[in-house]
């Protein structure tokens, strides 16, 4: 199947500092990727939808000043957390589809990116 | 408003069968999806469905009633490493997912 990595796997920084974390995917090029966080015990709940080549689509209540998405080529997807504070400490997971608009039967996720927040 | 229901949580016996519901209510639908999620991990994909109907998948079945707004995930021949959440997801008419909470699936011995 095809492989999406994202990376850094764990991150740890210090409040007020910004975090940017990778979504690539290796085999296919991803006309679409989408952000989302997980809370502990929690569903995942979406952040964004991002195409290649146009701004992203952010859901209610997602500051889109401090989650920027920046979905420059077709394999990679960035998500930068700016001046990050302890409350966005959170795993975060990308997806990435093959055809526009997440028209696809499988959503193929990164690892998951674990972001501690002191 | 759009929803996805499924139970929290479900316990079973290894080697047994265990069948966990989904109810969804979206603003239109293209496909029903079913994620497995160990802790600490991402999801993984185990299945799409789109028409009505039962998809067999090895240890795994899919079964999709449109009319219901009604999915069910079956686990067969069920082993310790099958113990995880399993999360359901509606696609609305917009491609979005919208996701369940999750089942906690707990295997005992």
């Amino acid at each position: 199947g095809a492989v999406v990595s994202q990376h850094p796997s764990w991150v740890i920084c210090k409040s007020g500092t910004s975090v940017k974390i990778e979504c690539r995917s290796l085999d296919f090029q991803a006309t679409t990727m989408f952000w989302y966080r997980q809370f502990p015990k929690q569903s995942l709940m979406l952040m964004a939808t991002s195409n290649e080549g146009s701004k992203a689509t952010y859901e209610q209540g997602v500051e889109k000043d401090k989650f920027l998405i920046n979905h420059a080529s077709l394999t990679l997807s960035t998500l930068t957390v700016t001046s990050a504070h302890p409350e966005d400490s959170s795993f975060y997971i990308c997806s990435a589809s093959r055809l526009a608009g997440g028209d696809t039967g499988e959503l193929f996720f990164g690892e998951g990116s674990r972001l501690t927040v002191l | 408003g759009q929803n996805i229901d499924q139970p929290t949580e479900m316990t079973a016996t290894e080697g047994a069968i265990v069948q966990i519901n989904c109810t969804y209510q979206t603003s239109g639908f293209n496909g029903l999806f079913w994620y497995q999620q160990h802790a600490g991990e991402a999801p993984t994909f185990l299945s799409y469905n789109v028409l009505d109907g039962l998809e067999e998948k090895g240890r795994f079945s899919s079964f999709l009633s449109r009319s219901k707004g009604y999915s069910y995930l079956l686990l067969k021949e069920l082993q310790m490493k099958d113990s995880a959440s399993y999360l359901c997801a509606a696609m609305d008419s917009n491609y979005q997912l919208i996701w369940g909470a999750g089942t906690k699936l707990i295997i005992k011995p």
